[in-house]
């Protein structure tokens, strides 16, 4: 079975640091994807980035960067120089992608709930 | 613009009474899922559907039902709602085949009294 593992469930920094939300995945399969979701204090559900299994290259949108590891079964997402409007739940997710496109739902974690002080 | 909408956003009801969640989604996706979110659990998948007269049972299924009809939409009925059943419930849709990339509805905060 599919797993995400968001070890950290809150973090709170003062704006302009860095912040590195962690997120950790269990899966069975050799071809799955990878997202990140935003869920702001207004409660609905933004995405943010999708990833596949055979594409490991770093990304890097804005202030917003992943990296992605296979090796280590980690996606994690990275805010530079944060602002208070990226206070929100984070969420990782996982899905297995299976030949003959079968299986599309997502496994999510937890959430990390980042604080971003002025 | 093509969106997902639930309704209702809010309701408050009794333990034992039947409740139905409305979702639906004007993209034309073939795949459809409620999830709940609670403080702890993040999101956990309720049912899903991956096209019309199509329904599959999630993680937490159990009190809960759906019935896909059209392609629009997926209602979600709570049998016999219970305590246990407060939630925010939150429907999604997703057209891709491969890589299973969700739009959210806006949630519907469901109190069981």
């Amino acid at each position: 079975a599919q797993k995400v593992t968001q070890a950290q469930t809150e973090i709170s920094v003062v704006e302009k640091e860095d912040v590195t939300l962690d997120c950790v995945y269990e899966t069975r399969d050799t071809t799955y994807y990878l997202f990140w979701y935003k869920q702001p204090p207004s409660g609905e559900l933004v995405f943010l980035i999708r990833r596949n299994s055979f594409d490991e290259q770093n990304e890097i949108s804005g202030r917003y960067s992943w990296n992605f590891q296979k090796s280590t079964s980690s996606f994690n997402f990275t805010i530079t120089a944060s602002q208070v409007v990226d206070s929100a739940v984070y969420f990782c997710a996982l899905s297995e992608a299976r030949r003959g496109g079968s299986n599309y739902k997502l496994t999510f974690g937890k959430g990390t709930l980042l604080t971003v002080n002025p | 613009d093509a969106e997902i909408t639930q309704s209702p956003r809010h309701k408050i009801t009794e333990t034992g009474r039947q409740v139905t969640l409305a979702c639906h989604q004007t993209w034309n996706h073939n795949n459809m899922f409620w999830y709940r979110q609670d403080l702890g659990h993040g999101l956990r998948l309720i049912h899903y559907s991956y096209g019309v007269q199509d329904t599959n049972k999630g993680e937490v299924s159990d009190g809960y039902s759906v019935s896909r009809s059209n392609t629009e939409d997926l209602p979600l009925t709570l049998e016999s709602a219970a305590s246990s059943q407060t939630s925010v419930y939150f429907c999604a849709s997703s057209e891709s085949r491969v890589t299973g990339e969700l739009f959210f509805g806006e949630g519907s905060r469901l109190t069981v009294l």
